[in-house]
């Protein structure tokens, strides 16, 4: 079994500030993990994803996340947010389940960046 | 423009009528999943397949129903609405079912049952 927690649901934050998203997973079996973004009234698009090597990655739009095994996290980073960034951002861990790809989402995190 | 396309865009309907939502896409993809999301529960999901022709259930199934009769397309079929499937409902789709691929999302499907 395995399970994605957001704790946060809501993330307010000022334009050029930095912004942290927290992740945290639980899994029986070694995971890939991703991070989602949904824009208003859109479907949801990968940000990035963690497979395996170095445990920081990178986005185009400067986003981060890193992949700490003995804490179970997966927390996303921005050093200085835009305006266009506020969305919705979810957290999934993917794992084969009896023959497919079973990706659990966390419950998702509403970042609003406040001009 | 690839990528995936769904039908309606958003729909109300009585309880106790059939609906089926559409979803098409064009990536050649041999893998399609549907999810629904909901307010405080992220997305769950219903139905899966890994390629034309099987289909699998995912975490929510009772009450919906999938087919897979090619790549491109895989509707879901709502057979009596009830007012708990109002939801918005969101297909996917990826190159493989291995875990660690990417999925591409359409636009969802926002549906009303009342």
């Amino acid at each position: 079994a395995q399970s994605v927690t957001q704790l946060d649901s809501q993330v307010p934050v000022f334009e050029e500030a930095p912004v942290e998203l927290r992740c945290n997973y639980s899994s029986s079996v070694s995971v890939y993990l991703f991070w989602y973004v949904q824009y208003p009234n859109q479907g949801l698009q990968l940000l990035l994803k963690y497979l395996s090597g170095s445990t920081l990655v990178e986005s185009i739009n400067g986003f981060e996340a890193e992949f700490n095994k003995s804490q179970t996290s997966f927390h996303l980073r921005k050093p200085s947010v835009h305006i266009s960034d506020t969305a919705e951002y979810f957290c999934a861990v993917s794992a084969l389940s009896g023959g497919y790809q079973k990706v659990t989402f966390g419950t998702g995190t509403k970042l609003q960046v406040i001009p | 423009i690839a990528g995936i396309t769904q039908a309606p865009t958003s729909q109300i309907l009585a309880a106790g009528r059939r609906m089926t939502l559409r979803c098409t896409q064009d990536m050649r993809h041999n893998a399609m999943y549907w999810y629904r999301q909901d307010l405080g529960l992220g997305l769950r999901l219903i139905h899966y397949s890994n390629t034309a022709g099987t289909t699998g259930k995912g975490e929510v199934p009772d009450g919906y129903s999938v087919s897979r009769a090619n790549t491109d397309d895989f509707p879901l079929t709502l057979a009596s609405a009830v007012p708990s499937q109002t939801s918005v409902y969101f297909c996917a789709s990826s190159e493989g079912h291995q875990r660690g691929n990417e999925q591409f999302f359409g636009p969802g499907t926002r549906l009303t049952v009342l």
